[in-house]
């Protein structure tokens, strides 16, 4: 299937900066990027998604961008918060338009 | 709001046990999935069903089945449980591409 390769696998950063994480992709039929938060003991939830008819997304203090020729997309939060630390997985949609296939997954770790 | 449950949080089963893994949605989304999430692996698609009685096959399905009788309700079956195959498993429904997990099932095999 489509693979999905996701840096980095952690990332430590204080309070108030900015976090960027970056997947790339294979499947250059692939259409739909989704960005998941795992709080620890929890579901995955879907943050923000992206399709590839844009190239930028925002939602606050989080943000997708996706660069198509390239075949890679970005998760960016900007303020960053104690309750930010999670485990982020990017996702990208199978070219039967079914499945996500996942990244391995960022823990992200915000210290105040 | 979409709902989808797992039937049990955690569960210990001896090792040659069939294992039945239930999920339920309440969305009348077509598209259910069975993932598999491992520490350092992420979440690793086992079976998908796009319809009632429709299945395929993902990147793990080795040593599983599923069952979809019903199209709210995905089964996953281990045939013979192996100490390889604890692990966390999650089921997750799909509408647009988006999709929602189920609170997940930690499986330990003995």
């Amino acid at each position: 299937g489509e693979n999905v390769e996701q840096h980095p696998s952690t990332l430590s950063v204080q309070e108030g900066d900015s976090a960027v994480i970056k997947c790339t992709y294979s499947d250059s039929a692939s259409n739909y990027f989704p960005w998941y938060k795992q709080e620890l003991g929890k579901r995955p939830q879907l943050i923000i998604d992206i399709r590839s008819n844009v190239g930028e997304k925002k939602d606050q203090r989080i943000a997708v961008t996706l660069n198509k020729t390239a075949k890679h997309f970005s998760l960016h939060i900007t303020e960053t918060q104690p309750e930010d630390s999670a485990v982020y997985f990017c996702a990208a949609e199978e070219n039967s338009g079914y499945a996500l296939n996942f990244g391995k997954g960022t823990s992200l770790l915000v210290t105040p | 709001d979409v709902k989808v449950t797992q039937s049990s949080r955690y569960l210990v089963k001896r090792t040659g046990e069939k294992v039945f893994l239930e999920c339920v949605q309440d969305m009348d989304h077509e598209n259910m999935f069975w993932y598999r999430q491992d520490p350092g692996l992420g979440l690793r698609l086992i079976y998908f069903s796009y319809d009632v009685k429709m299945k395929e096959k993902g990147d793990i399905p080795e040593g599983y089945s599923v069952s979809r009788e019903k199209k709210e309700r995905f089964s996953l079956i281990l045939e013979s449980a192996s100490t390889n195959q604890t692990s966390m498993y999650l089921c997750a429904s799909s509408f647009g591409g988006r999709a929602f997990f189920g609170q997940g099932t930690r499986l330990t095999v003995v």
